[in-house]
């Protein structure tokens, strides 16, 4: 079956450090990519998303690039602010309506 | 405001109590579904509904039940909790646009012990 498979946490970064969190993805067909944000106490978020190859989705100065060829979906910020700290998870949707969640990545991000 | 409301929002049992965890959407969307929160997990997908009477099994429908008789509710059904549904629980919502799928949006979390 389809699943994500994304960095073990917990991450810890200092202000302004470059973030990468790796996430590859096993599916049949042609899925979407997403990656979701959590804050403390509160349901996910949307943060960006990916619908076919080489597509690029970017939001609040993250981004991630849907690579077929390596079935990877990793998610970048080139400077990181505290308010970035939460817990963030990958995600794909198939060809029909299921979605497979990563197992989350936990950010903490130190002034 | 466009939103997904759950309730109880916490909520303590004992096992074979029944139980039932609301959720409500009021953005006209057809799809809707429920997952559970675990540590090391992520998220899973209970149930999925992709309209009015149509309801379909995610990757852990086990000991759980759903209905959809009307667009805007999708209720979670324990009918016999067990200590292993302890967890936290979240209802999501989306449209699907014409260029395909849109945006989830996801409930508060309905956090859930069966002792």
């Amino acid at each position: 079956g389809d699943s994500v498979t994304q960095m073990e946490g917990p991450v810890t970064l200092s202000e302004e450090a470059c973030l990468t969190i790796n996430c590859t993805y096993t599916a049949t067909g042609y899925p979407s990519l997403f990656w979701y944000v959590q804050y403390p106490g509160e349901g996910l978020q949307l943060l960006l998303k990916a619908t076919k190859a080489d597509d690029k989705g970017s939001n609040k100065g993250f981004e991630a690039t849907y690579r077929k060829e390596t079935t990877s979906f990793h998610l970048e910020k080139g400077s990181v602010q505290v308010s970035d700290s939460a817990v963030y998870f990958c995600a794909l949707k198939d060809t029909g309506n299921q979605f497979y969640f990563g197992t989350g990545t936990s950010l903490t991000v130190i002034p | 405001e466009a939103q997904v409301t759950q309730n109880p929002r916490y909520l303590i049992t004992v096992t074979g109590k029944k139980l039932t965890v609301t959720c409500s959407q009021n953005m006209n969307h057809e799809y809707m579904s429920w997952y559970r929160q675990d540590p090391g997990l992520g998220l899973r997908q209970i149930y999925y509904s992709m309209n009015v009477e149509v309801t379909d099994k995610g990757d852990v429908p086990e000991g759980y039940k759903v209905s959809r008789k009307e667009k805007r509710n999708f209720p979670l059904i324990l009918e016999s909790p067990s200590p292993n549904q302890t967890s936290l629980y979240f209802c999501a919502s989306y449209k699907q646009g014409a260029l395909g799928f849109d945006e989830q949006f996801f409930g508060p979390g309905t956090r859930l012990t069966v002792l």
